[in-house]
């Protein structure tokens, strides 16, 4: 009874470094999701993906990139961290477009 | 643009009496609006939704509200209690495959 899973849960970057945060489901949905949210911003798309093998941009894509090489898991890369991606990341998957199951949220922090 | 704005930033309660939280919105196009709620250092979870042909849908202590000429949705929670006290977003997926999410209010339940 896992639902959504994200690793990590914690992370300290520093500047310029790389990292990848995995998100997994075992509910066999299609639709899955990265957010981040910032103090005063709410929950804002990074990118998602409606299916295996594909992906989409969100509102804030920037300096990410995603892959959804099986059904159930979904990366989010952060290549060359900044300080602005200092952020709470959720990971939520769903079988309709709307029906979201969120992680419990990776902390990082870029220093 | 696709906008869910949630106006009020925080909001305090006493135990007992009625919460009101308010979201509008700026496209007429929708299939649901969604409240979630998030307890600190845990991902949202689903409170309730309603549809675009419903202005009305009661679950329990909670009541959401839809004003479709006025763009506007209110969640009440009555009565009131700590156990409430998190932060609440409203979201819609505006017709097509993604959530967008307000900004949240912080709803703090004095005992």
């Amino acid at each position: 009874n896992a639902g959504v899973t994200q690793t990590p849960k914690f992370r300290v970057l520093k500047t310029g470094q790389s990292m990848t945060l995995l998100c997994a489901q075992d509910m066999n949905h299609e639709y899955m999701y990265w957010y981040r949210q910032d103090p005063g911003m709410g929950l804002r798309l990074i990118h998602y993906s409606v299916g295996e093998g594909t992906t989409a941009k969100g509102e804030v894509p920037d300096g990410y990139n995603v892959s959804r090489l099986k059904k159930q898991n979904f990366l989010l890369g952060l290549e060359s961290a900044a300080p602005s991606q200092t952020s709470v990341y959720f990971c939520a998957s769903s079988v309709v477009s709307y029906g979201y199951t969120f992680g419990s949220g990776t902390r990082l922090t870029v220093v | 643009d696709q906008q869910v704005k949630q106006n009020s930033p925080s909001l305090s309660v006493q135990e007992g009496r009625i919460s009101i939280l308010n979201c509008d919105y700026t496209n007429s196009m929708f299939d649901y609006f969604l409240w979630y709620k998030k307890y600190p250092a845990e991902g949202p979870t689903f409170l309730i939704s309603i549809s675009s042909i419903k202005d009305k849908n009661e679950d329990g202590r909670f009541t959401v509200f839809l004003n479709k000429s006025a763009k506007h949705l209110s969640l009440h929670i009555v009565p009131s209690q700590p156990g409430d006290s998190a932060v609440y977003f409203c979201a819609s997926n505006f017709g097509n495959e993604k959530l967008t999410f307000g900004t949240g209010t912080r709803l703090t339940i004095i005992p």
